[in-house]
């Protein structure tokens, strides 16, 4: 089966760094997602991370630990804007592509 | 902007009624998906289709079905709808199929109210 795990609200402090996780357990891994969704918006690409370690794209960055079924999402700097759910997602399936997303994170951006 | 269309926005019906939700795909995309997102639920995959052709099934109901067709553009077709039914559906498009697909682009959903 597949599960996916992440906390279902979070709430941090403009300018200020937060850390989303997510734990997951599913049959077969090819690579793990994080995107963004605003609300009744479409969810948007944030990163991919199929090896172990850290992925740094501007204020966001992605970490991955296979061994663990282990990934976060961090954000620096945070703007109001950043103010959203966060999906994370597994790629499994061979030959086929299929993501399983987890329930999502909101985040609350507070001044 | 995604690149993929979908239609209409909002749709609001009763129960028992069939419904066809539209997407247009990202120009060159070959794969289509939906995805079912309700309340309580995270967005929930029901099929996928790669060049017309039916290439994974998710938690698709049997009263749910969909095609591809050769212009690339895919339809989703709800029947005998329930109050449950209610939900956002996404359609998402990638270029390729397979495990080196990368990202999906999805399109801004199609929000069902069933009455």
């Amino acid at each position: 089966g597949q599960n996916i795990d992440q906390p279902t609200e979070m709430t941090a402090t403009e300018g200020a760094i937060v850390q989303i996780n997510c734990t997951y357990q599913t049959s077969g891994f090819n690579g793990l997602f994080w995107y963004q969704q605003h609300a009744g918006e479409a969810p948007t690409f944030l990163s991919y991370n199929v090896l172990d370690g850290l992925e740094e794209k501007g204020r966001f960055s992605s970490f991955l630990s296979r061994s663990k079924g282990y990934s976060y999402l961090l954000l620096k700097e945070l703007q109001m804007k950043d103010s959203a759910s966060y999906l994370c997602a597994v790629k499994s399936g061979a030959g086929s592509y299929q993501l399983t997303f987890g329930k999502g994170t909101k985040l609350s951006v507070i001044p | 902007d995604s690149g993929v269309t979908q239609t209409p926005k909002h749709l609001i019906t009763a129960t028992g009624q069939r419904v066809t939700l539209r997407c247009s795909p990202r120009s060159g995309d070959l794969s289509v998906y939906w995805y079912q997102q309700s309340l309580d639920q995270g967005l929930q995959f029901l099929i996928q289709y790669y060049n017309g052709e039916e290439r994974a099934k998710g938690n698709i109901l049997e009263r749910f079905s969909a095609q591809q067709f050769p212009d690339l553009h895919s339809e989703l077709n709800l029947s005998s709808l329930e109050l449950g039914d209610s939900a956002l559906y996404f359609c998402a498009s990638s270029l390729r199929d397979g495990p080196n697909t990368g990202e999906l682009f999805f399109g801004e959903g199609s929000r069902l109210t069933v009455l």
